[in-house]
């Protein structure tokens, strides 16, 4: 099974900050990675798929990158409601895995 | 609008069945994979089954696999999680979603509210 791991785990910022978030896979993934934010007592949402494509709906502050094994998810500029937890997936392959998430709080 | 709403959760006690059920309306349900998530508790996210658009195949984390079985009624537009054998470990919200290309497994672009199922004795 592929295995993602994200960094950091927890991470503390302010309004206005620029964020990044890493993922790494255990073995190549091409570019089938996604993003999702989930917000507490909330279903997940895709913001980016196929490692930098921006789903319908989505601000544009947000950005992916990568191939490969490492990815990036980028938030320019964070918002109020930018304060979530994240989380990239991998359907390269079957079984379909998540990273263990990444908590961004308000510093 | 796209809908994915679960039914089917609750509580029951360690060994026994239960069926989940996803209702899905605003999108040809026909033409798109679909996926079972859980979530435990104060945890991350897990991908538990998925099933191709014509339910020819069926795919399953190692987990479950075994004990879950995943289908879909495609005249009805809903996809059922059977789950067998539960254990303590598959206490969760259970997810439904859908896949974001015709035809193939893609990425998870709608999300239902998700069911809660409790093991304990």
């Amino acid at each position: 099974d592929i295995q993602l791991t994200q960094s950091p785990s927890f991470l503390s910022a302010s309004e206005g900050d620029r964020v990044t978030i890493t993922c790494r896979a255990s073995q190549g993934i091409r570019s089938y990675l996604a993003w999702y934010q989930q917000k507490p007592g909330k279903a997940p949402r895709l913001l980016i798929y196929d490692a930098s494509t921006l789903q319908s709906g989505v601000p544009s502050r947000f950005s992916g990158s990568g191939s490969g094994t490492e990815f990036t998810l980028t938030i320019s500029s964070l918002q109020p409601e930018d304060f979530a937890t994240y989380y990239c997936q991998q359907v390269d392959s079957y079984p379909i895995t998540f990273g263990q998430g990444t908590r961004l709080e308000i510093k | 609008q796209v809908q994915l709403v679960e039914s089917g959760g609750g509580v029951v006690q360690p060994g026994r069945s239960l069926r989940l059920s996803c209702a899905a309306s605003g999108f040809s349900f026909s033409s798109y994979g679909m996926h079972w998530v859980r979530q435990a508790p104060g945890k991350g996210l897990e991908w538990v089954a998925g099933i191709t658009y014509d339910g020819y195949n069926r795919y399953y984390a190692d987990s479950v696999e075994g004990r879950f079985t995943i289908s879909r009624d495609n005249s009805k537009n809903t996809l059922h999680l059977q789950m067998n054998s539960l254990r303590d470990e598959d206490t969760a919200k259970y997810y439904c979603a859908k896949g974001n290309i015709v035809g193939a497994a893609g990425y998870f672009d709608f999300w239902g509210q998700g069911t809660l199922v409790t093991v304990s004795s």
